[in-house]
């Protein structure tokens, strides 16, 4: 089954003790993002990688960190963890944009996400 | 002011009316993506489109460039179309850099 799989779904941690939160798709998408979601702030894109070793930041990166050493995962780290990331995650893939491909395909660069990782940093 | 507006922010409505939930942006792009997220949290990706229009089943994705305006409808409506619906745009083509609208909770009494 195609699909974007997160751990861990839910986690409790406290101030500075470093996370992870891994992110693996099985459809071999170049692309793959991290978002968080907040009451009031919508969704909001923290990182991105259009490749393996290629990333870049979203519109809200400071305190995160994210590396891409293989195509299907892309762990989101935090370093030191800080309440104010105290949020919803989610972690995306799309295949890569292809030029010339037919306008009504409405799967290309469709994005794929994974369920949530709801975070609480006390 | 943001970049992508949605409206309405809530809507109710009665089962099997027509939706139309509309998304305005203030800058060139070069997709736009509707995206369902589901009363548990899962979020699913509707259309991706950079014009005219597309249909999947009862939900129907407008998109006027000019007008940097696009409209999500939903035909006969349904409780289980009852969700958050977000619209979402990517400013360079095949960038995967994107800006979200606040979301539209739609939902449909039956």
């Amino acid at each position: 089954e195609a699909q974007v799989t997160q751990n861990p779904r839910y986690l409790i941690t406290v101030t500075g003790k470093k996370l992870t939160v891994t992110c693996s798709q099985n459809m071999n998408h170049e692309y793959m993002s991290w978002y968080r979601q907040d009451p009031g702030l919508g969704l909001r894109q923290i990182y991105y990688s259009m490749n393996v070793e290629v990333t870049d930041k979203g519109d809200v990166p400071e305190g995160y960190k994210v590396s891409r050493k293989e195509k299907r995962n892309f762990p989101l780290i935090l370093e030191s963890p800080s309440p104010n990331q105290t949020s919803l995650y989610f972690c995306a893939s799309s295949p890569r944009f292809r030029q010339g491909s037919r306008p009504d395909v409405s799967s290309y660069n469709e994005q794929f996400f994974g369920p949530g990782t709801r975070l609480t940093v006390l | 002011k943001n970049e992508v507006e949605q409206s309405p922010q809530n809507l109710t409505a009665q089962e099997g009316e027509f939706i139309t939930i509309n998304c305005s942006y203030s800058v060139g792009i070069s997709a736009l993506h509707w995206l369902q997220q589901h009363p548990g949290g899962g979020i699913v990706s509707l259309f991706m489109l950079s014009s005219g229009k597309k249909k999947h089943g009862r939900l129907i994705a407008t998109i006027n460039i000019q007008e940097k305006h696009s409209s999500l409808h939903i035909t006969a409506s349904h409780p289980r179309d009852s969700a958050v619906y977000i619209c979402a745009v990517s400013r360079t083509q095949g960038a995967q850099k994107l800006v979200f609208g606040q979301g539209t909770r739609l939902t449909i009494n039956p």
